[in-house]
């Protein structure tokens, strides 16, 4: 079975730290994607990267990066210098390659707070 | 602006009764999905649809049903609400196609059944 798993619940730093958020995966699938999803306070939830199983390449956009390692099933998200806005709950998510299906597999979400 | 829509934004629902909620999309996605979040649980699944005229079972899609007459619409009915029912529902869409897992969520629904 699918499982994705979020140990830290809630991270707190103080602005212009730097943060990672941690999530590990289980899955027998060898093809599948990762996301990570932002929730902020006002509710909504924003999409932020897609990797494929494939492509084991790190990426970085702006002040956020990921590191995705299949050795250790994670996919974890850091966040360079951290400001205020970025506090919100953080998603990992797990789904089968494409298809007519893409059901994403959750995990339970960190709250990052930055403090100034 | 095109997205999810979901109505009600929130509802107070008395055990017992019966209640849809609403969800439109306007981006022609083939996929649809409702989640619903609880404190420390995440997001979960609860029903999908992978093309209009079919839907299918997610992890917690009991006391629950959905239908998908069409692409737009995708409504989720509580047919006798629970108290464990009280949760933050999402309506989802993707095109699972061309963008797999891209989804666009709507502002959800807060439901609480007393």
């Amino acid at each position: 079975a699918q499982k994705v798993t979020q140990a830290q619940t809630e991270i707190s730093v103080v602005e212009k730290e730097d943060v990672t958020l941690d999530c590990v995966y289980e899955t027998r699938d060898t093809t599948y994607y990762l996301f990570w999803y932002k929730q902020p306070p006002s509710g909504e939830l924003v999409f932020l990267i897609r990797r494929n199983s494939f492509d084991e390449q790190n990426e970085i956009s702006g002040r956020y990066s990921w590191n995705f390692q299949k050795s250790t099933s994670s996919f974890n998200f850091t966040i360079t210098a951290s400001q205020v806005v970025d506090s919100a709950v953080y998603f990992c998510a797990l789904s089968e390659l494409g298809g007519n299906t893409d059901k994403l597999i959750f995990g339970t979400g960190t709250r990052l707070q930055v403090f100034p | 602006i095109a997205g999810i829509t979901q109505a009600p934004t929130s509802q107070i629902l008395a055990a017992g009764r019966r209640m849809t909620l609403r969800c439109t999309q306007d981006m022609r996605h083939n996929a649809m999905y409702w989640y619903r979040q609880d404190l420390g649980l995440g997001l979960r699944l609860i029903h999908y649809s992978n093309t209009a005229g079919t839907t299918g079972k997610g992890e917690v899609p009991d006391g629950y049903s959905v239908s998908r007459a069409n692409t737009d619409d995708f409504p989720l009915t509580l047919a006798s609400a629970v108290p464990s029912q009280t949760s933050v529902y999402f309506c989802a869409s993707s095109d699972s196609y061309e963008d797999p897992g891209g989804y666009t969520f709507g502002s959800g629904t807060r439901l609480t059944v007393v």
